[in-house]
């Protein structure tokens, strides 16, 4: 089978740092994907590895490791507006983006 | 930029019933597809298409049906509803391959099966 697995709630203060981690066991691999999702809103998207390593947008990072099958997304100087769902998804085909979810993640800022 | 619009954005069905969920793009992508989610459960593929006249399943393609007659447009019809489709039902698209790896999303269908 396939599966993600992410922390269900994190929550944080405004101007702090929080990392969301994300493992996966998936049958194929091509990218690990981050989305952001506010109540009532659809999936936007923040960041892609292909690769392993750090890539860095602005306040948000994304890192992926393959060989442990396994990403996080960080995010710096926290917010209100980043109060949201985050999801991690592996991308499983090498052609269009077909992806497999995780359960995504609450995060809520607090002031 | 209108990117990927869905209508309608609520729906009530009676079990049984049909419908089809409408999604169209104007980025002129050749990937688009359909996803569904439940609380908890993140999101789902149901079908998929890599371009006019392809379509294939994803993970949860039971009791729904695609076409993808122009690049354009990715309807997505349900045959008899039943209470388990009740969901919020999400359409992407994006480019194929590996040009750009960013799918865009509508705002959503909400269905709810009684």
């Amino acid at each position: 089978g396939q599966s993600l697995e992410q922390p269900s709630e994190v929550t944080a203060v405004e101007g702090a740092i929080v990392q969301i981690n994300c493992t996966y066991q998936t049958s194929g691999f091509y990218g690990l994907s981050w989305y952001q999702q506010h109540d009532g809103g659809a999936p936007t998207f923040l960041s892609y590895n292909g690769l392993d390593g750090l890539e860095e947008t602005g306040r948000f990072s994304s890192f992926l490791s393959r060989s442990d099958s396994y990403g996080y997304l960080l995010l710096q100087e926290l917010q209100m507006k980043d109060s949201a769902s985050y999801f991690c998804a592996v991308r499983v085909s090498n052609y269009g983006q077909n992806f497999v979810f995780g359960p995504g993640t609450r995060l809520s800022v607090l002031p | 930029n209108a990117g990927v619009t869905q209508t309608p954005k609520f729906q009530v069905l009676k079990t049984g019933q049909s419908m089809t969920l409408q999604c169209a793009q104007d980025m002129n992508h050749e990937y688009m597809s359909w996803y569904r989610q439940d609380p908890g459960m993140g999101l789902r593929l149901i079908h998929y298409s890599v371009g006019a006249g392809i379509t294939d399943q994803g993970e949860v393609p039971n009791g729904y049906n695609v076409s993808r007659s122009t690049t354009e447009d990715f309807p997505l019809r349900l045959l008899s509803a039943a209470p388990s489709q009740t969901s919020v039902y999400f359409c992407a698209s994006s480019y194929a391959g590996n040009r750009n790896t960013e799918a865009f999303f509508g705002q959503g269908t909400r269905l709810t099966v009684v």
